[in-house]
């Protein structure tokens, strides 16, 4: 059974940092990851997905990578800003269509000004 | 495009009284869907799987006649919590399996509060 696990749980950092956010699955046969942004209480902005014959995709301060072999993934953040401040949630899915997104615990993040 | 309109956002009912919540999909055919619930600083956990026409494939551990679900069209699916209880509150997160370039799309989400 797939399990998504993202570390760390939290983190705070001050405005400007770039930082990186992990995430692990134990069956590297995935049809792709999506890493989403959920802000308290709302429900999930889709930031990237990452089809499982890539190894990365940026959109604009993001970057993610996929390394399905070793079964890890990467979201990058440059020169964070406080409206950075959500939860990120990792999700693969693991087969066609029709198959469930299984989701990490998502990384809290805080970034002061 | 691949938006998906869930209803209602928030919703507070008496305990014992049944609560339906409508996903819908506003610019694309969806023919399964997903229901997902989420408690407080927990992630997305996987409720059942909804396919247009058939019946809902339940998790384990997901009680089927408590949280019933319906996926009478292509357009939209129904999550309705029967008999519900204080500990049935959580917020409630539908998706729709969209193949296009942006991945599965999600509702906005339905915060539930049982008194």
């Amino acid at each position: 059974k797939q399990e998504v696990t993202q570390i760390p749980a939290a983190l705070s950092v001050p405005e400007g940092e770039n930082l990186v956010l992990n995430c692990s699955f134990t069956d590297s046969a995935i049809y792709n990851l999506q890493w989403f942004r959920q802000d308290p209480g709302k429900g999930l902005t889709s930031l990237l997905l990452i089809q499982s014959s890539q190894r990365e995709q940026t959109s604009g301060r993001l970057n993610a990578s996929l390394d399905k072999s070793s079964g890890r993934s990467t979201l990058y953040i440059a020169a964070s800003q406080p409206g950075d401040s959500a939860t990120y949630l990792c999700a693969v899915r693991s087969g066609q269509a029709g198959t469930a997104l299984i989701f990490g615990k998502g990384t809290t993040l805080s970034v002061s000004s | 495009g691949a938006v998906v309109s869930q209803h209602p956002s928030r919703v507070i009912c008496k305990s014992g009284t049944s609560v339906k919540i409508e996903c819908r999909s506003l610019d694309f055919q969806a023919t399964t869907m997903f229901w997902y619930r989420q408690f407080p600083k927990k992630s997305l956990m996987l409720m059942a799987t909804s396919n247009e026409g058939s019946k809902a494939t339940y998790e384990q551990g997901v009680e089927k006649d408590k949280f019933l679900i319906n996926h009478a069209s292509l357009t939209l699916s129904t999550l309705t919590v029967t008999s519900a209880h204080p500990e049935d509150s959580s917020f409630y997160i539908c998706s729709a399996a969209f193949l296009g370039p942006g991945g599965y799309t999600f509702g906005s989400g339905t915060r539930l509060t049982v008194v």
